[in-house]
């Protein structure tokens, strides 16, 4: 099946600093990926749609300048937490779709990178 | 938003027993699907089911549908230690074929004894 990877997988920095999470699809050109947050025991939490050559699109009560999303090229997909705080440690999860099969079929389907645990001191 | 909400939150079970986990959800959709999340990893799809099923398998696996409760279960057949994980039913909205955007449930973890 179809790989995504992120990196990195961990991350420790100090509050104030910025942090880049890129998501990389590595067998398939995805013209949409995903970010999700997890927060322990919780759920994910759609953040927001990444969409290549174009702006993302954020879900209600996200940040767009907190968290900037680039979506530069087909595999790949970045998610920079600007001025970071110690709110902001959570398990990000980007996820991609593969264009390769017609709609709707090729919604139906999202493969998962293996997350980023952020942790902000 | 959050949609979906899941039961049990948490269920313990010996291996070789049956584990039946619930997804209920709020708005029409395209279909629904089941994923498998390892403690701190990320998420596996383990099965889909489009609006207009009512069932379907996948090896040990089986998952129903009931649009008109909007609700779906997954069962798990003769669980095994590795079945322990979290497990999260997801819905692709009516209006969200071509966006591909997902609502996850809360997730019912399970822990399989040995």
């Amino acid at each position: 099946g179809a790989v995504v990877s992120q990196h990195p997988s961990r991350v420790i920095c100090k509050s104030g600093t910025s942090v880049k999470i890129e998501c990389r699809s590595l067998d398939f050109q995805a013209t949409t990926m995903f970010w999700y947050r997890q927060f322990p025991k919780q759920s994910l939490m759609l953040m927001a749609t990444s969409n290549e050559g174009s702006k993302a699109t954020y879900e209600q009560g996200v940040e767009k300048d907190k968290f900037l999303i680039n979506h530069a090229s087909l595999t790949l997909s970045t998610l920079t937490v600007t001025s970071a705080h110690p709110e902001d440690s959570s398990f990000y999860i980007c996820s991609a779709r593969d264009p390769g099969t017609p709609l709707p079929a090729s919604g139906d389907t999202q493969y998962f990178g293996p997350g980023t645990r952020l942790t902000v001191l | 938003s959050q949609q979906g909400e899941e039961d049990p939150q948490a269920l313990s079970i010996q291996e070789g027993e049956n584990a039946t986990m619930n997804c209920s959800y709020k708005t029409s959709i395209n279909n629904l699907q089941w994923y498998r999340q390892n403690s701190g990893r990320g998420l596996v799809h383990l099965i889909l089911i489009r609006s207009n099923e009512r069932e379907k398998h996948s090896g040990r696996l089986r998952v129903t549908l009931d649009t008109s409760k909007k609700s779906s279960s997954l069962l798990i057949t003769a669980s095994r230690a590795a079945d322990t994980a979290s497990y999260f039913c997801a819905t692709l909205g009516r209006g969200s074929s071509n966006t591909g955007k997902l609502i996850f449930g809360q997730g019912t973890t399970l822990q399989v004894k040995p």
